[in-house]
């Protein structure tokens, strides 16, 4: 069965610091991860993805993520944070079990707040 | 391209009503699936649709139901509504099974009185 934790439900950073959203999952194949942002009465945004390759992958708003296989990892990162990136940030899974199904399995969210 | 788009935006009903969701993909996108996402629960995958077929279920119970047409539109019925079925409901759709991001849609805010 796959799963994914997000261990913070909140997160503050100061505006110029680096942040961090941790993930950690856990699924019986190979995983596909994404990182997903969710402003207030909003849909979801997709941020970026890892599916294989590099284990540090970059994506939108200047936001990276680093892969660790062996602590089960997705960590969302930002050098610098911008009080505009606060929002509710969203770690999913994708188990691939040969079917081509497209659902995820979400964390239960991070709330991050960036203040000025 | 254009977006995920959902119709209605907000919904009001009363319990034991029922209520119908609609969702249009981003044009050549054939899957779209719906979450249901509440403050207790979180997101929480319902259903998937490919080609007009339900391809994958969550743990909902059939009072929730979907559908997908040739267009790649989608809707999505909740029969019998109960207070708990107040949340947001989200659309998303895909290009490349299995390995794409999904794209959602602005949601559905049902509201059961």
């Amino acid at each position: 069965a796959q799963s994914v934790a997000q261990p913070e439900d909140q997160v503050n950073v100061a505006e110029g610091n680096p942040l961090t959203v941790k993930c950690t999952y856990s699924v019986s194949g190979n995983p596909y991860l994404f990182w997903y942002v969710q402003y207030p009465n909003r849909g979801l945004q997709f941020l970026l993805k890892y599916i294989t390759g590099d284990n540090l992958v970059k994506g939108s708003y200047g936001f990276e993520a680093e892969f660790n296989k062996s602590q089960t990892s997705f960590h969302l990162k930002k050098p610098s944070a911008l009080v505009s990136d606060s929002a509710l940030y969203f770690c999913a899974v994708r188990d691939i079990d040969g079917t081509g199904a497209n659902n995820l399995f979400f964390g239960t969210g991070t709330r991050l707040t960036v203040i000025p | 391209k254009a977006g995920v788009t959902q119709t209605p935006r907000y919904l009001i009903k009363t319990r034991g009503q029922q209520v119908t969701l609609s969702c249009s993909p981003i044009s050549g996108h054939r899957s779209v699936s719906w979450y249901q996402q509440t403050p207790g629960q979180g997101l929480q995958f319902l259903f998937e649709y490919f080609s007009e077929t339900q391809r994958n279920k969550g743990n909902f119970p059939g009072r929730f139901s979907g559908r997908q047409f040739s267009n790649s539109r989608s809707e999505m019925n909740v029969s019998t509504l109960e207070l708990g079925d107040s949340a947001l409901y989200l659309c998303a759709s895909g290009g490349v099974a299995g390995a794409g991001e999904q794209y959602f849609g602005p949601g559905t805010r049902l509201t059961v009185t």
